[in-house]
């Protein structure tokens, strides 16, 4: 049972475009959303994590919105370049039980330029 | 700082063979966790280990084996190998001592593995 589920699998924007990353999970415990940016040959790492007390969260170019109602989240990059090229994962965790975050399959994006 | 250490960085076993993957960490993290990347599938949890001197199954357990040799050290064995492991391997540390179990995962830039 997949409880994190994100979508695209791909996606392809030019420079200067606005990709958005979705994910929906199913289990309402979950109050902790970190998204991961990997590049080729390279681990994940921690880009941006969002907590349901708020609806939006700005780091840069990257935004995450929440929808807690919906049960969804996404990943919005603002004018994005080439050296965004990367696969970036959603996940979700429970503060205060599991220390296992839960990982979305992955969106690999490409910004061509 | 090096952060999280993964050897080797690629591998080539054939079926049947057994080998270890090291994973060291310098951040003095108590958690610890393997995963496994395929094309698709996202991360899989293999192992984890809360804490020095215990150890967890994940999602897909099956055909390996793990050791938490010290709080730095956390290693992935395959006994016998098999070519549906053929696949990229990480490990991650997190810092869940914090009070708060939502520390984020620091991985290593993982294992590539080739059974044939």
């Amino acid at each position: 049972q997949q409880q994190v589920k994100q979508s695209p699998q791909s996606l392809i924007v030019q420079k200067g475009g606005i990709p958005i990353i979705n994910c929906a999970y199913e289990n309402t415990a979950f109050d902790y959303f970190p998204w991961y940016q990997q590049f080729p040959g390279k681990g994940p790492a921690l880009l941006i994590a969002i907590r349901p007390d708020v609806s939006e969260k700005k780091e840069g170019r990257f935004t995450i919105s929440f929808n807690k109602s919906a049960k969804q989240f996404s990943l919005h990059i603002m004018d994005s370049q080439p050296g965004d090229s990367a696969t970036y994962f959603c996940a979700a965790s429970i503060e205060g039980g599991s220390y296992i975050p839960t990982f979305g399959r992955g969106t690999s994006l490409i910004v061509h330029p | 700082n090096a952060g999280v250490t993964q050897t080797p960085k690629f591998q080539v076993l054939k079926t049947g063979q057994s080998m270890t993957l090291q994973c060291a960490q310098d951040m003095n993290h108590n958690s610890m966790y393997w995963y496994r990347q395929d094309p698709g599938m996202g991360l899989r949890l293999i192992y984890y280990s809360a804490s020095e001197g215990t150890t967890d199954k994940g999602e897909v357990p099956n055909g390996y084996n793990v050791s938490r040799l010290n709080k730095r050290e956390f290693s992935l064995r395959l006994e016998s190998a098999a070519p549906s492991q053929t696949s990229v391997y990480f490990c991650a540390s997190s810092d869940t001592d914090r009070g708060t179990n939502n520390s984020p995962l620091h991985f290593g830039n993982g294992t590539r593995l080739t059974v044939t």
